[in-house]
């Protein structure tokens, strides 16, 4: 049990859907991250939120939307994907940002269709 | 880019120490060395870390040469459980310290 959950744990969307990934830490921690992680690719940092408020964009295109409403939840809306973005969407969250122990959720597998 | 090599795939003998090395030989004096590990199909999962001192925890121990450019991450008694994809970082003031992950070394543990 790492503290860090995300849902749903599958998603098959087209590429015209609208859907979210969602991701909530009970571990009181200030700052949130999501990652991507492509077959046969390192894992890609994609976003930074550090007491709410994003710090880090790593040049993600605009069709990836997050939201970070309160330090316990961070969201990852998704429209017009392509296939290519077909992965493993992780969350982490860390007590602070730059604090490098990061704890994980077990990540959303996405197919684009 | 990482800035560490690691060997892409290692095995290990049930019970037996696994030894997994890394080579950081640009690190910096300020810089972090992480170890995190990612078990098949779940997220990963941080192991250890230190800046030169040699560290042990429940987990593993993490051994860093005097001159910082190497380090080796040793579990104890490896079990089944423990084979995954083992992960070196370096953490970089230069990206704002976040960890830019390399392809890591998939451990096999054998019984």
């Amino acid at each position: 049990e790492t503290g860090v959950t995300q849902t749903p744990r599958h998603l098959v969307m087209g590429m015209t859907n609208k859907k979210s990934l969602k991701c909530e830490q009970h571990l009181g921690h200030n700052a949130m991250y999501w990652y991507k992680q492509s077959a046969k690719k390192p894992l890609e940092l994609m976003f930074v939120y550090s007491l709410e408020e994003r710090v880090e964009n790593n040049s993600v295109p605009s069709r990836f939307s997050p939201e970070c409403p309160n330090s316990s939840h961070l969201f990852l809306h998704l429209h017009t994907l392509q296939p290519e973005d077909s992965a493993l969407y992780l969350c982490a969250s860390s007590h602070r940002q730059g604090w490098n122990e990061q704890f994980f959720g077990p990540g959303t597998r996405l197919t684009v269709l | 880019d990482a800035k560490t090599t690691q060997p892409p795939s290692m095995d290990c003998a049930e019970g037996r120490a696994a030894n997994l090395p890394c080579n950081h030989s640009t690190i910096s004096g300020n810089e972090y060395v992480y170890w995190y590990r990612q078990i098949h199909s779940q997220g990963p999962q941080y192991i250890i870390h230190g800046l030169k001192n040699n560290e042990t925890n429940e987990m593993a121990s993490l051994i860093i040469t005097e001159d910082r450019k190497s380090s080796t991450l040793i579990l104890p008694h490896a079990t089944l459980r423990d084979t995954a994809v083992y992960y070196c970082i370096v953490s970089s003031p230069d990206s704002n310290y976040q960890l830019i992950w390399g392809a890591g070394t998939k451990l096999i543990i054998k019984p």
